[in-house]
């Protein structure tokens, strides 16, 4: 399979400890991106990379979380100190420069369940 | 602030008539538009998409309609297929971010 790819699927904390979630996005795919989506809404853009640069951030993006693309490949999302508003679906997809129509490639999404 | 506005959360269509979703934007500056599918438990997947220079793009069963004057797209659907059933997300790009605008999104249900 060589889509995007995240894990772990489903993730259960308690309020305060930290969660990492990491993707894996098409070999090819220089651009990466993170995002959120909760019930009734749709996919909110947290911030994305181009190779290792992590070159636009969301408001929505706090200091708690934090995202990392060391070398180009795969990226990890951070969240400290959960909160349960953090309970979301957190999803990456990823794209080849924004040529055409800037179509972006989704993962399946990593579920945050924080109690 | 919404700037990619869905306001039919769901829509109901018998099988093998045409579905309609709609779709309404802000941002003048916005140079594509795509429409996603959701189903449950899977992310978002393509579906079709537009530049803003078009009024029209047709891909087999699909066809986008953009109405630029009015800042208005649609989705048909023609015919439908009970496994067309699924959540649609309009999305946008340009208007000086980075990445896609999404819709809250309509559920589409087919009726058999």
């Amino acid at each position: 399979d060589t889509g995007v790819s995240q894990n772990p699927r489903h993730k259960i904390t308690k309020r305060g400890q930290n969660v990492t979630f990491r993707c894996d996005p098409i070999s090819e795919h220089n651009r990466l991106y993170w995002y959120r989506q909760t019930l009734g809404q749709g996919p909110e853009f947290l911030t994305y990379f181009q190779n290792e640069a992590q070159l636009e951030k969301s408001r929505l993006l706090s200091d708690r979380f934090s995202a990392e693309r060391p070398k180009g490949s795969f990226s990890t999302l951070e969240i400290q100190r959960t909160e349960q508003g953090d309970s979301a679906m957190y999803l990456c997809a990823s794209s080849y420069v924004t040529t055409g129509s800037g179509e972006l490639f989704f993962g399946e999404g990593s579920r945050l369940t924080v109690l | 602030d919404q700037q990619v506005k869905q306001n039919s959360p769901s829509l109901s269509v018998q099988e093998g008539r045409i579905s309609i979703l709609n779709c309404d934007y802000t941002n003048s500056m916005f140079d594509y538009f795509l429409w996603y599918k959701k189903y449950p438990a899977e992310g978002p997947t393509f579906l079709i998409s537009i530049s803003s220079i078009k009024d029209k793009n047709e891909d087999g069963r699909f066809t986008v309609f953009l109405n630029k004057s009015a800042k208005h797209l649609s989705l048909h659907i023609v015919p439908s297929q009970p496994g067309d059933s699924a959540v649609y997300f309009c999305a946008s790009r340009g208007g000086g971010a980075d990445g896609l605008t999404f819709g809250k999104g309509t559920h589409l249900i087919i009726q058999p």
